[in-house]
C-alpha cells in the first residue's frame, strides 16, 4: 500500500505571502486531517476532511483553509503569512470508515517545513 | 476541552535501562489512547494504542496500559536501545481530531 506523501518537502515564504500544501493521502483512507508542529512541540490539530468536507477544526484562524479532492488528496491553504506561521506541517489519513471511528491511528506523512521570513 | 500532559525531557538512558515517559489525560467521555514515535528526520508513527479501559497497547516491546481511575497512558520498556532514540508522543482521540502531548525526547546511549 502507498503511503502518506507530502510537497514540498521545505519551503521559504516571506509574511504576507499565501502557501499552498499538498498532501496524497495513504491508498483506501477517505478523511484526512492537517496538523502544525512548531519546533519542539506536540503536533495541533488544524482541521479535518471525510469525503471533501470539512467536518471538525481546531484553534486556527479562517486564514488557514483546506480542500480536499474526489481522489482524497488535500491541500492547506494559508494566507497571509504570518512569521509565527513558520513550522512543520503534517498531513495524516484515517481509517476508510469516516472520522468518527476515533480509534483509527493516523498515519502521517514525513511533513512540509515552512519558513516565513 | 481534551488534551494531553506528557512528562517533560529530554531523557537520557543507558542502553538496557527500563524506561517510564508518563502521560496523563482528560477528556470528557471515553477517548482512544495512541503512543506516536517520531525518529529523527522521519514523520510520525503509531506505536502503540489502546482503545477502552484497562487495555494494554504493546509494540517493539513498549507497553502502555489504558489506566481510566488514573487517567494515565504512561509507556514502559524494559530494555532500551540505541535504536529507540526518538521523541515519543502521547496522544488522544475523542471525535477524530488526534490531541498529542508536548513530545519526550529520549535518547540511549550504547
Amino acid at each position: 500500500e502507498t503511503g502518506v506523501t507530502q510537497s514540498p518537502t521545505h519551503l521559504i515564504k516571506t509574511r504576507g505571502q499565501q502557501v499552498t500544501l499538498r498532501c496524497s493521502s495513504q491508498s483506501g483512507h477517505n478523511t484526512v486531517s492537517w496538523y502544525q508542529q512548531a519546533l519542539g512541540q506536540g503536533p495541533q490539530f488544524i482541521f479535518q476532511y471525510y469525503r471533501e468536507e470539512e467536518n471538525g477544526r481546531g484553534n486556527f484562524p479562517p486564514r488557514f483553509s483546506g480542500l480536499q479532492f474526489p481522489n482524497y488528496s488535500s491541500e492547506l491553504n494559508v494566507n497571509a503569512l504570518e512569521l509565527d506561521d513558520s513550522a512543520l506541517y503534517l498531513c495524516a489519513s484515517g481509517s476508510p470508515d469516516g472520522p468518527y471511528k476515533d480509534n483509527s491511528p493516523l498515519h502521517f506523512g514525513n511533513g512540509t517545513r515552512l519558513t516565513v521570513t | 476541552g481534551d488534551s494531553v500532559t506528557q512528562m517533560e525531557g529530554p531523557v537520557t538512558l543507558s542502553e538496557e535501562a527500563f524506561l517510564t515517559i508518563n502521560c496523563t489525560y482528560t477528556a470528557t467521555g471515553y477517548p482512544s489512547l495512541f503512543w506516536y514515535v517520531q525518529y529523527p528526520g522521519e514523520g510520525l508513527q503509531l506505536l502503540l494504542k489502546a482503545t477502552k479501559a484497562d487495555d494494554k497497547g504493546s509494540n517493539k516491546g513498549f507497553e502502555a496500559t489504558y489506566r481510566k481511575e488514573t487517567t494515565s497512558f504512561h509507556l514502559e520498556k524494559g530494555s532500551v536501545q540505541v535504536s529507540d532514540s526518538a521523541v515519543y508522543f502521547c496522544a488522544l482521540s475523542e471525535l477524530g481530531d488526534m490531541r498529542f502531548g508536548a513530545g519526550t525526547r529520549l535518547t540511549v546511549k550504547p
